[in-house]
């Protein structure tokens, strides 16, 4: 167990719609990333918090979003979703403020499907 | 892309054999790190080695970086059939602006008992 819950688990919904992803870091680490597994695209980073502000951007697309809260959760908004938006969506966390100075303890990851 | 690009692709071997996999990137990086995924799963990191070394090593796992090359490879010894899973190389670097952690696509990794 790394200690980052992510929920939920499994969602399937219809293009066009629009869900929201939350996660839990581990007890103490300041910094929230967010990951999109695909089989065709590997494992792409979109964005990473640390104590509530936009620390470094990826390949996020313009209709997803995300935040992080004073209680250091954060959730990833994705609207208007696409067939192609299906992925595993991890969130991970850390202690540094600087992406990937550490080690990065992942959540079980979200499974999207849209269809 | 400074994304690392894994070789091989996918690979199996007999149960104590050992496994060597490949980590190429294309910019300079801070540290390089390892990850484990087994089937479906959240990944879990392994080990990490910085810029300035060589060489580590983690029980069963030994890790080379050649900066010049910019290559790492992981080494699996006496392998086991609870290794099969997939194996990320990470690279931690300065990307438009800011560090950020890559990964490349990974070697599926099958140890046959």
């Amino acid at each position: 167990d790394s200690g980052v819950t992510q929920t939920p688990k499994h969602l399937i919904t219809a293009t066009g719609q629009r869900v929201t992803l939350r996660c839990s870091p581990r007890s103490g680490d300041l910094s929230v990333y967010w990951y999109q597994q695909s089989l065709d695209q590997g494992l792409q980073f979109l964005i990473q918090y640390y104590n509530g502000e936009e620390r470094a951007k990826g390949n996020i697309l313009e209709r997803f979003s995300a935040q992080q809260f004073p209680d250091l959760h954060s959730e990833l908004n994705l609207s208007s979703l696409e067939l192609g938006d299906s992925a595993l969506y991890f969130c991970a966390s850390s202690v540094e403020p600087a992406g990937g100075a550490g080690e990065l303890f992942f959540g079980e990851g979200s499974r999207l499907t849209v269809l | 892309s400074q994304q690392g690009e894994e070789d091989p692709q996918a690979l199996s071997i007999q149960e104590g054999e050992n496994a060597t996999m490949n980590c190429s990137y294309k910019t300079s990086i801070n540290n390089l790190q390892w990850y484990r995924q087994n089937s479906g799963r959240g990944l879990v990191h392994l080990i990490l080695i910085r810029s300035n070394e060589r060489e580590k090593h983690s029980g069963r796992l030994r890790v080379t970086l050649d900066t010049s090359k910019k290559s790492s490879s992981l080494l699996i010894t006496a392998s086991r059939a609870a290794d099969t899973a997939s194996y990320f190389c990470a690279t931690a670097g300065f990307i438009q602006g800011a560090q950020k952690l890559v990964f490349g696509q990974g070697t599926r990794l099958t140890i046959n008992p």
